[in-house]
């Protein structure tokens, strides 16, 4: 099930369950969207990425949803591993001509058990 | 041929020194950034440089001096270390700045 820890959120489920891991962003003027995966003692890895045009987005074993009425980023695993186990984190960047980067959300611990 | 790498990976120093975090990157891109993320993995930006130049600065203490001898390096010197500057600190680069960034390994820097 799903509970916030005293730092972050946190994810467990059993292998081979579908994962979903959700996010809010706050910038309606945001038009790009990424997924990251960050696990012990490294940096964080781009899983999907998701331009505003579009509401879902396919990978291998993952795919993104965005709901941009209500700002909302989903993160759906499938078939979730062991090696699936990490922090998550979604991303934002907003348009326009001037200087942006990346701002991301707070992140979702993801636990899987054997 | 690690695509983006920071050194060290693990530093500890005394508060009151200064001391260096180098970043480089092999992949030919335009824009590095430094992040910071604290004990409760909230990553931040610190810097954006686009081709050497500075181009966002967020609310960052003046002891820290980011510095970009060319486009492929951006190195980050912390003066007058306090506690609270302990953290880890990712080094990332990306094409543009729209696309995704690549980080590197992060620096887990702790200042007693």
């Amino acid at each position: 099930g799903e509970s916030v820890g005293l730092h972050l959120p946190t994810l467990s489920v059993q292998e081979g369950d579908n994962s979903i891991i959700n996010c809010a962003y706050s910038n309606s003027a945001s038009d790009y969207f990424i997924w990251y995966k960050q696990e012990s003692g490294k940096g964080p890895q781009f899983i999907i990425d998701i331009r505003s045009n579009m509401d879902k987005r396919q990978g291998q074993r993952v795919t993104v949803l965005l709901n941009k009425t209500v700002k909302h980023l989903s993160l759906q695993i499938a078939a979730t591993q062991p090696g699936d186990s990490a922090v998550y984190f979604c991303a934002e960047i907003e348009g326009g001509s001037g200087y942006s980067t990346l701002t991301f959300g707070k992140g979702t611990m993801l636990l899987v058990s054997p | 041929d690690t695509a983006v790498s920071q050194t060290p990976k693990y530093l500890v120093t005394q508060m009151g020194n200064d001391k260096s975090i180098k970043c480089e990157q092999n992949l030919g891109h335009d824009t590095m950034y430094w992040y910071k993320q604290d004990s409760k993995k909230f990553l931040k930006i610190m810097f954006s440089y686009n081709n050497k130049e500075l181009i966002i600065n967020e609310t960052v203490p003046n002891r820290f001096s980011p510095k970009s001898p060319d486009k492929a390096h951006l190195n980050l010197h912390i003066n007058s270390l306090e506690l609270g500057d302990s953290a880890v600190y990712f080094c990332a680069s990306s094409p543009d700045r729209v696309t995704e960034a690549f980080f590197g390994q992060g620096t887990r820097l702790t200042v007693v």
